[in-house]
């Protein structure tokens, strides 16, 4: 059964800060692993998708990396903003037509 | 990528009484939808797989009978909580799935009184 678990729970960094998210996963047959941001009392937002042939993907100030055989991801994030503060969740799929298992997540606050 | 409404966004309802959750695929077809729920602080929970014209599939542990679910259309799956109790407070979030992406609702808050 795949496991992921989200370290840390937690964060808090001034604003400008490069930062980096962890998740890892207990099983390395992955299909592909999903980041998503969560607000309060929203739904999630998707912000990076890597299938399991990828090393890599990135979108404006994030970056994601994917190393299969250690079980691990992060989430990078550049010069952060107060707007970055949110809750990110990962997603790990096995297979293409199997359904997702999320972390705890990481809740994020960047101070002004 | 594919947008995924829900309705009503928050709902209060008396103990007792049935609430209906209508999630919706607006500009893609869906066979099959997810419905999840969320407790403050706390991660999501998958509840069960909505399947276009078959039953649903219910993860281990979810009443059936209490969270009813239809998808009737290929474009609309939805969940009823019947019987609502104060402990199925919860936001429930539904998905989709579209080119290996998974898009979400903005969910639904129930609370019962």
């Amino acid at each position: 059964k795949q496991e992921v678990t989200q370290i840390p729970a937690a964060l808090s960094v001034p604003e400008g800060e490069n930062l980096v998210l962890n998740c890892s996963f207990t099983d390395s047959a992955i299909y592909n692993l999903q980041w998503f941001r969560q607000d309060p009392g929203k739904g999630l937002t998707s912000l990076l998708l890597i299938q399991s042939s990828q090393r890599e993907q990135t979108s404006g100030r994030l970056n994601a990396s994917l190393d299969k055989s250690s079980g691990r991801s992060t989430l990078y994030i550049a010069a952060s903003q107060p707007g970055d503060s949110a809750t990110y969740l990962c997603a790990v799929r096995t297979t293409n037509a199997g359904k997702s298992t999320f972390g705890d997540g990481t809740t994020l606050t960047v101070k002004p | 990528g594919a947008v995924v409404s829900q309705h009503p966004s928050w709902v209060i309802c008396k103990s007792g009484t049935s609430v209906k959750i209508e999630c919706r695929s607006l500009d893609f077809q869906a066979t099959t939808m997810f419905w999840y729920r969320q407790f403050p602080k706390q991660s999501l929970m998958l509840m069960a797989t909505s399947n276009e014209g078959s039953k649903a599939t219910y993860e281990q542990g979810v009443e059936k009978d209490k969270f009813l679910i239809n998808h009737a259309s290929l474009t609309l799956s939805t969940l009823t909580v019947t019987s609502a109790h104060p402990e199925d407070s919860s936001f429930y979030i539904c998905s989709r799935f579209y080119t290996d992406t998974q898009y979400f609702g903005p969910g639904t808050r129930l609370t019962v009184l």
